[in-house]
């Protein structure tokens, strides 16, 4: 059982380069969600999907664009990658069904560096 | 969302008991408490989460205060491998729609001394 996938592992970018995180869940979740985490801080939400084909904002979503194109994929682009983007990414995703809470289940991360 | 405290960080000996507390003074009636981990450059990992009465699972035990303002995750008997960040997050449960995830603090850093 994968659960939640991110990939690539480890990226290096230059500033204003353009590139895409790829994050998969084979748990038929509804919710998928994108964080970030810079050293010393909590996650914090960058953008978050309730269902195929919805997309909504969250807490720092300045810089970054994503699709639902399918349920089972969550997908996070940098337009043009900036010094401060530099970070940890997180992908979850969660059940919409009642007994699940609000538990949310998260991938390894995504090392991102923007040089 | 009701906002959580927790101390910084804390030491516990291998073996015992951790008791980690949350203050969360705040907290609505339809708010419940739930307790992340994050283990060092890991995704953040469920443990446990509650509404009014304790609970207890194969990882913690949750106790929750008779007026519900504050919460202890308790790990009974402590390993190495339990050193990392533990999250105390407060949040409506819900379902059907609206679901922006859950908002993480900076934790507890909880360190296992050998």
């Amino acid at each position: 059982n994968a659960g939640v996938t991110q990939t690539p592992k480890f990226r290096v970018l230059k500033t204003g380069q353009s590139m895409t995180l790829l994050c998969a869940q084979d748990m038929n979740h509804e919710y998928m969600y994108w964080y970030r985490q810079d050293p010393g801080m909590g996650l914090r939400l960058i953008h978050y999907s309730v269902g195929e084909g919805t997309t909504a904002k969250g807490e720092v979503p300045d810089g970054y664009n994503v699709s639902r194109l399918k349920k089972q994929n969550f997908l996070l682009g940098l337009e043009s990658a900036a010094p401060s983007q530099t970070s940890v990414y997180f992908c979850a995703s969660s059940s919409r069904q009642a007994y699940s809470g609000n538990t949310i289940y998260f991938g390894e991360g995504s090392w991102l560096t923007v040089v | 969302d009701a906002k959580t405290t927790q101390p910084t960080s804390m030491d516990c000996a291998e073996g015992r008991a951790a008791n980690l507390p949350c203050n969360h003074s705040t907290i609505s009636g339809n708010e419940y408490v739930y307790w992340y981990r994050q283990i060092h450059s890991q995704g953040p990992q469920y443990i446990i989460h509650g509404l009014k009465n304790n609970e207890t699972n194969e990882m913690a035990s949750l106790i929750i205060t008779e007026d519900r303002k504050s919460s202890t995750l308790i790990l009974p008997h402590a390993t190495l491998r339990d050193t990392a960040v533990y999250y105390c997050i407060v949040r409506v449960e819900n379902s059907g729609g609206g679901a922006d995830g859950l908002t993480f603090g900076k934790g507890t850093h909880l360190i296992i001394q050998p």
